[in-house]
């Protein structure tokens, strides 16, 4: 069956630390993958795009890599801070369509 | 730009009435989805439109749901008759998209809904 998972449910880091979020699917074949924060209230808020075909990709703090081969991919937050606490989301998207698949999420805390 | 707007940004309503959420697209955006999320389930893509026009329905749950864009500017989604199972946060997202090129979905800010 189709499935799309990320690590836990909840992660606490200490700020400063990088933050580490895992997102793995089976039996999709997603075109391309995304990740998104979401903050309590409030809509998702789209962070980065990685396409199959790409490695890794990065902004400011935050770098995605992408796995095809294992079906992963990896979130990190470089010097995290307080303020980066939220849920992440995953999301793959299909057929280079506008099926979107989102994960469960990521209750990210990082304290002071 | 205002974002993509959502109205009522909270609704409380009774088993078997009916519902109806409204969403206004950002302005030049071209495809729109309507998306469920609950504790449970996570968030769930139900439609999404393309130039207006329907292309994927596959996650509308029953038929007491059904969901309409008579133009670029405007959706509904409509819940009749609504059931407690029904409860959670309905949000509206729209993009900018032409063939394969892929952009970032913009999220409204949702409508908590309750049935009681």
């Amino acid at each position: 069956s189709q499935k799309i998972e990320q690590n836990s449910e909840a992660l606490n880091i200490q700020e400063g630390k990088t933050a580490t979020l895992t997102c793995n699917y089976t039996n999709y074949s997603p075109a391309y993958l995304q990740w998104y924060r979401q903050d309590p209230g409030r809509g998702p808020v789209f962070l980065l795009l990685i396409r199959e075909n790409e490695k890794e990709k990065r902004k400011e703090r935050l770098k995605v890599t992408f796995d095809t081969t294992l079906k992963q991919s990896l979130f990190h937050i470089t010097a995290s801070q307080p303020a980066d606490s939220a849920t992440y989301l995953c999301a793959l998207i299909l057929n280079y369509g506008q099926n979107f698949v989102f994960g469960p999420g990521t209750r990210l805390s990082v304290l002071p | 730009d205002a974002g993509v707007i959502q109205s009522p940004r909270h609704e409380v309503t009774e088993m078997g009435q009916e519902v109806t959420l409204r969403c206004k697209p950002i302005s030049g955006h071209n495809s729109l989805f309507w998306y469920r999320q609950t504790m449970m389930r996570g968030l769930e893509l139900l439609i999404y439109f393309n130039n207006n026009v329907p292309i994927d329905d596959s996650g509308m749950p029953e038929d007491r749901f059904s969901a309409k864009m008579p133009n670029a500017s405007f959706s509904t989604l409509k819940i009749q008759p609504s059931e407690p199972r029904d409860s959670a946060v309905y949000f509206c997202a729209s993009s900018r998209t032409s063939g394969r090129s892929y952009n970032e979905q913009f999220f409204g800010p949702g409508t908590r809904l309750t049935v009681l």
